[in-house]
């Protein structure tokens, strides 16, 4: 159980367009939702946290309009990376917690690996 | 805020020998610490975790200790195998907003 997905797990982007990242708990509900960015050989950076029903909290220095995030629905998040650049290539990966319960347990997607040309 | 240190960068042991990695936290408050193993390319598997009333856990090969007087905790794992080689993180979580603090991660080279 606890099964995350995300899609795509990767994409190659033009600079200047828009990519969409979804992110799906598959078998539970899930109000929160945190989505990270992995540079290369670097830990995982939390970019937000992303809770059912209202507005994103960013991070320090995460830019809320380049990187928009949806959380409609207790199984969706969708990050959209606006007018993405080179330097935003990266490994995105979002993760989500189970609805009720008071948990730190924090179940992980994929993966999506986007590359900006 | 919470900031989490971790060493070493990277940790070459021999097959079956034991490794062990070592995390520092800074805020009291952080009650529960799970540790990740991550293959290239892919997400993120907990092996293990922690919580602030327990001093220490074992799974198999794998073991955690927590000394929250110090504000360390350290993952052990004995009898190393090929299929060991990954790179580890340590995290810490507290109940104010459940979101995890990573620490910088280790790269474990298994030897044959």
């Amino acid at each position: 159980g606890a099964v995350v997905s995300q899609h795509p797990s990767w994409v190659i982007c033009k600079s200047g367009t828009s990519v969409k990242i979804e992110c799906r708990s598959l078998d539970f509900q899930a109000t929160t939702m945190f989505w990270y960015r992995q540079f290369p050989k670097q830990s995982l950076m939390l970019m937000a946290t992303s809770n059912e029903g209202s507005k994103a909290t960013y991070e320090q220095g995460v830019e809320k309009d380049k990187f928009l995030i949806n959380h409609a629905s207790l199984t969706l998040s969708t990050l959209t990376v606006t007018s993405a650049h080179p330097e935003d290539s990266s490994f995105y990966i979002c993760s989500a917690q189970i609805s009720g319960y008071l948990t730190h347990e924090q179940y992980f997607g994929p993966g999506t690996r986007l590359t900006v040309t | 805020g919470e900031n989490v240190e971790q060493h070493p960068s990277t940790l070459s042991v021999q097959e079956g020998d034991s490794a062990v990695i070592k995390c520092t936290y800074s805020d009291s408050a952080s009650n529960y610490f799970p540790w990740y193993k991550q293959e290239l390319g892919k997400r993120p598997q907990l092996i293990i975790d922690i919580r602030s009333n327990v001093g220490e856990k074992k799974d198999q090969r794998i073991a955690v200790t927590l000394n929250k007087t110090a504000k360390h905790f350290s993952l052990h794992i004995t009898e190393t195998q090929p299929e060991d080689s990954a790179v580890y993180f340590c995290a810490a979580s507290m109940n104010s907003n459940y979101q995890l603090i990573w620490g910088a991660g280790t790269k474990l080279i298994i030897k044959p």
